[in-house]
């Protein structure tokens, strides 16, 4: 069955360190995202991606950064962890082009940053 | 602009009994879609329905179905027959032309409100 999966599940990194969440999908969509989620703010998106080698903003950016070399992947790089990074990260992807579709969620990566 | 709203932060249910959880959303686009998902004490989001602005008919998912009342600007979700593993949280989304990024079309991301925790009672 086609899915979409994070790696790690977990992490503890220090401040200051680069960290790559991973996200890797098999249903071949176009679409891949990046949100993290807190406390009393639900989920707010980081970064998007709309195919191969096309990246854009979210809300919560500062910080953060991805790459779409290909169609499955949509890595999520931390490039210098702060505590105000320590969140709970998931990616989720959607096929279509409509604001009908759907995106599905992976299981989400918890960060924890000291 | 806060485009979701859940107003109830928690709710509590008898086991087998329904419930509704409420939603209300804003946007001036006429072509929108709006979603529930679950998130059980596991972490996972998992989607469990969906309705178009154009949908004239409520959606329905098993036990789950969306009370919605266009004019009203509301999405409720209504779970009938409560069962345990219902207890979780439960997010309203909505997307819209006027979320989408700067490439333009309709790839619109999603606006996420902020949650109700439900708890079911045996």
């Amino acid at each position: 069955d086609a899915e979409i999966t994070q790696s790690p599940r977990h992490k503890i990194t220090e401040t200051g360190r680069q960290v790559t969440l991973a996200c890797h999908q098999t249903w071949n969509h176009n679409n891949m995202f990046w949100y993290r989620q807190d406390l009393g703010h639900g989920l707010r998106l980081i970064h998007y991606s709309y195919g191969v080698q096309d990246t854009n903003k979210g809300e919560v950016s500062d910080g953060y950064s991805v790459s779409r070399s290909n169609t499955e992947d949509l890595p999520l790089t931390l490039e210098s962890a702060a505590s105000s990074q320590t969140s709970v990260y998931f990616c989720a992807s959607s096929e279509g082009i409509t604001a009908q579709e759907t995106q599905y969620f992976g299981p989400g990566t918890r960060l924890l940053v000291l | 602009a806060q485009k979701i709203t859940q107003t109830q932060p928690g709710m509590f249910v008898q086991e087998k009994e329904a419930v509704t959880l409420d939603c209300t959303y804003d946007t001036s686009d006429p072509s929108y879609g709006l979603f529930w998902y679950k998130q059980p004490s596991s972490g996972e989001m998992i989607f469990l329905i969906y309705q178009g602005s154009y949908d004239q008919q409520n959606a329905t998912e098993g036990r789950y179905s969306l009370n919605f009342q266009k004019a009203r600007k509301s999405a409720n979700l209504v779970i009938s027959a409560s069962q345990l593993g219902d207890s979780a949280m439960y997010f309203c989304a909505m997307r819209d032309l006027l979320t989408i990024g700067i490439h333009g079309g309709s790839q619109g991301n999603l606006i996420f409100g902020k949650g109700t925790k439900l708890s079911v009672k045996p």
